[in-house]
């Protein structure tokens, strides 16, 4: 059955300070794609990546990157030198391709306090 | 920027009450989700519509639960009764169609209090 895992509840770090975030997941499917959302105070979450099962270069986007290993079943997401406005709940999601409708699995969410 | 829009975001109610949500999706965007996000949980899907056609609705509580998307633009959500267990933050989200590979977009969610 199709699962996210992040293991991390909540994270504490100071400000300028290198954070990453687990996810691990779970499908049968061999097409797939994950996802990292940023649901900030305000409540609506905000994409930030996506990647699909044949895809596993690693992506860098600002302080942001992702690392996705397939042979782990992982798609971590690192912030490099973190801000206060960093402060947020990640959530890793999955969606399969066996499910046409696009519907996202989602991890428990990581929440993030990025201290001053 | 398009954004979707819910409405209201926030709502207290009592149990055995009926309350209902509002969403208006992005112009365009055929497909719209009904996630419900328990404190501390990732959200979970409870309705999805391609037009006005419910796609999945397994996990919708339909003893109380009902949503609708008459025309295949905005969408409602009701609870009939509501109870303790309802309270939660409910988001909508759309999608320009139901892919997998698609980005969702979610507006920024009713938060429901039922005491």
């Amino acid at each position: 059955a199709q699962k996210v895992t992040q293991a991390q509840t909540e994270i504490s770090v100071v400000e300028k300070e290198d954070v990453t975030l687990d996810c691990v997941y779970e499908t049968r499917d061999t097409t797939y794609y994950l996802f990292w959302y940023k649901q900030p105070p305000s409540g609506e979450l905000v994409f930030l990546i996506r990647r699909n099962s044949f895809d596993e270069q690693n992506e860098i986007s600002g302080r942001y990157s992702w690392n996705f290993q397939k042979s782990t079943s992982s798609f971590n997401f690192t912030i490099t030198a973190s801000q206060v406005v960093d402060s947020a709940v990640y959530f890793c999601a999955l969606s399969e391709a066996d499910n046409q409708g696009g519907k996202l699995i989602f991890g428990q969410g990581t929440e993030l306090s990025v201290k001053p | 920027e398009a954004e979707v829009a819910q409405s209201p975001r926030y709502k207290i109610t009592e149990k055995s009450q009926a309350v209902a949500f509002w969403c208006d999706p992005i112009s365009g965007h055929a497909t719209l989700y009904w996630y419900r996000q328990i404190l501390g949980q990732g959200p979970e899907l409870l309705v999805q519509f391609q037009d006005e056609s419910v796609v999945d609705d397994s996990q919708l509580p339909k003893d109380r639960f009902s949503a609708e998307r008459l025309k295949g633009v905005d969408s409602t959500l009701k609870i009939q009764p509501a109870e303790l267990g309802d309270s939660a933050m409910y988001l909508c989200a759309s999608s320009l169609v139901a892919a997998p590979y698609n980005e969702q977009f979610f507006g920024p969610g009713t938060r429901l209090t039922v005491l």
